[in-house]
């Protein structure tokens, strides 16, 4: 059970738009921590996808965004391309925990 | 170019005991947070410990007591001991340098995590 809540699975067809959830709580999210996004391609080591909630790393597309409200986050992905097809991961801090933690992670299918 | 390599992997039998290492290059693991995540198989991502630049050391409640991180600053590679050792302990281990800040109480804590080393795989078995 993941301290953060994301969607085991989303879907889209090529060219589409698609959001990611991440759910955490007034110890995480909720308390004004930041939360990031990782891709992680099959096989591969997570990278670094968007911190701070909102800003993308050098080379990472602006077809990839991030929002936060209250205790949520979202990552949208526009444009979808074959090459997105990987795991999505939330990631921020938990004061009770005094731990990163992470969502269970989301597997993006494009069709 | 700022990279980092996981080594150390391999497979131990439980109770036994293992050191992970993670050398840098492009900057100084001194100067740095640095953390070990791991990821067992067809699993999520789960945090395992930091070791602060300061030196401060913090761990997930479920390799407390079990787990030690360390650094050598002379060979700028971070190690993460790791005994007793536990089937569930099975996983890709990675290393990654953390970006911090601070909260409205001054407590410093890990921010994102960039780069991310390969990975090195533990297996845990008799």
């Amino acid at each position: 059970q993941s301290v953060l809540t994301q969607p085991p699975s989303v879907s889209g067809a090529p060219g589409q738009r698609v959001t990611i959830s991440c759910t955490g709580s007034s110890s995480n999210i909720g308390a004004g921590y930041d939360v990031h996004w990782y891709q992680q391609l099959p096989g591969t080591a997570p990278k670094l996808l968007i911190y701070g909630n909102n800003n993308r790393p050098s080379g990472v597309p602006d077809r990839f965004s991030g929002s936060k409200s209250g205790t949520s986050a979202s990552l949208a992905i526009t444009g979808l391309q074959a090459e997105d097809e990987a795991d999505y991961y939330c990631q921020s801090y938990d004061s009770s925990l005094s731990a990163v933690v992470f969502g269970g992670g989301t597997k993006l299918t494009v069709l | 170019e700022v990279q980092l390599v996981e080594s150390g992997g391999g497979l131990v039998q439980p109770g036994g005991s293992l050191r992970l290492s993670c050398a840098a290059s492009g900057f100084t693991v001194s100067s740095n947070y640095m953390s070990w995540v791991r990821q067992a198989p067809g699993k999520g991502l789960e945090w395992v410990s930091v070791v602060y630049s300061g030196g401060t050391t913090y761990f997930a409640d479920t390799v407390r007591g079990r787990f030690t991180i360390s650094r050598d600053n002379s060979k700028n590679t971070v190690y993460l001991y790791m005994n007793s050792l536990r089937a569930e302990d099975t996983a890709v281990y990675f290393c990654a340098r953390a970006s911090w800040d601070y909260d409205s109480s001054g407590f410093f804590y890990v921010d994102w995590l960039d780069p991310w080393g390969q990975g090195t795989l533990v297996t845990v078995s008799s």
